[in-house]
């Protein structure tokens, strides 16, 4: 059963800085992981989307590598705003006909 | 424009009570879902409905019954309400194949049974 962690649970970072959220996920056999951001109150953004061929995906100051033998991935943030404080859940989609699999998340606070 | 909307956003009810709630796209979607969220913030899958017909039912109690309209509405009716389905809801939907699936979520709603 494929299972995913984030690690940390929380992380809090003064404005500017660079910084790295995990993901494990237990099982390699995947078609695709994504990151997604959650703010207090609203529903889930879908941030980026690496397929299992793929070992990153850029977007701004967002950069989210895989290592699908590894069963691991990271969301790099650059230079932190405090507008990045949200919640980013990582999800992984398990190959065959099974749905999206999700982390607990990692809560970002950046401090201006 | 909103592209996954869902109704209401706050829902407080007492126990025992029957309950809907409502979520359309206007994306052009195939495929929709329900998520629940619940207090230690875990997201998990309970529906999915590809072109009005179920295609994932994630072992939820008979309680809750998904209703497709068409394929761009997906509400969730929750008969005798319990304390523990005290939640945020969220509806999603996605381009038909569940290869892909990149989600686009509802604002969600949150549920109190009290």
């Amino acid at each position: 059963k494929q299972e995913v962690t984030q690690i940390p649970a929380a992380l809090s970072v003064p404005e500017g800085e660079n910084l790295v959220l995990n993901c494990s996920f237990t099982d390699s056999a995947i078609y695709n992981l994504q990151w997604f951001r959650q703010d207090p109150g609203k529903g889930l953004t879908s941030l980026l989307l690496i397929q299992s061929s793929q070992r990153e995906q850029t977007s701004g100051r967002l950069n989210a590598s895989l290592d699908k033998s590894s069963g691991r991935s990271t969301l790099y943030i650059a230079a932190s705003q405090p507008g990045d404080s949200a919640t980013y859940l990582c999800a992984v989609k398990p190959s065959g006909n099974t749905p999206l699999v999700f982390g607990k998340g990692t809560r970002l606070s950046v401090i201006a | 424009d909103t592209a996954v909307s869902q109704t209401p956003k706050y829902l407080v009810t007492q126990m025992g009570n029957d309950k809907s709630i409502k979520c359309e796209q206007n994306l052009g979607h195939d495929t929709m879902y329900w998520y629940k969220q619940d207090s230690k913030k875990f997201l998990k899958i309970m529906f999915s409905y590809n072109n009005k017909e179920l295609i994932i039912n994630e072992t939820v109690p008979n309680r809750f019954s998904p209703k497709s309209p068409d394929k761009a509405h997906l509400n969730l009716h929750i008969n005798s309400l319990e304390l523990g389905d005290s939640a945020v809801y969220f509806c999603a939907s996605s381009v038909a194949g569940l290869r892909v699936e990149k989600l686009f979520f509802g604002s969600g709603t949150q549920l109190s049974v009290l």
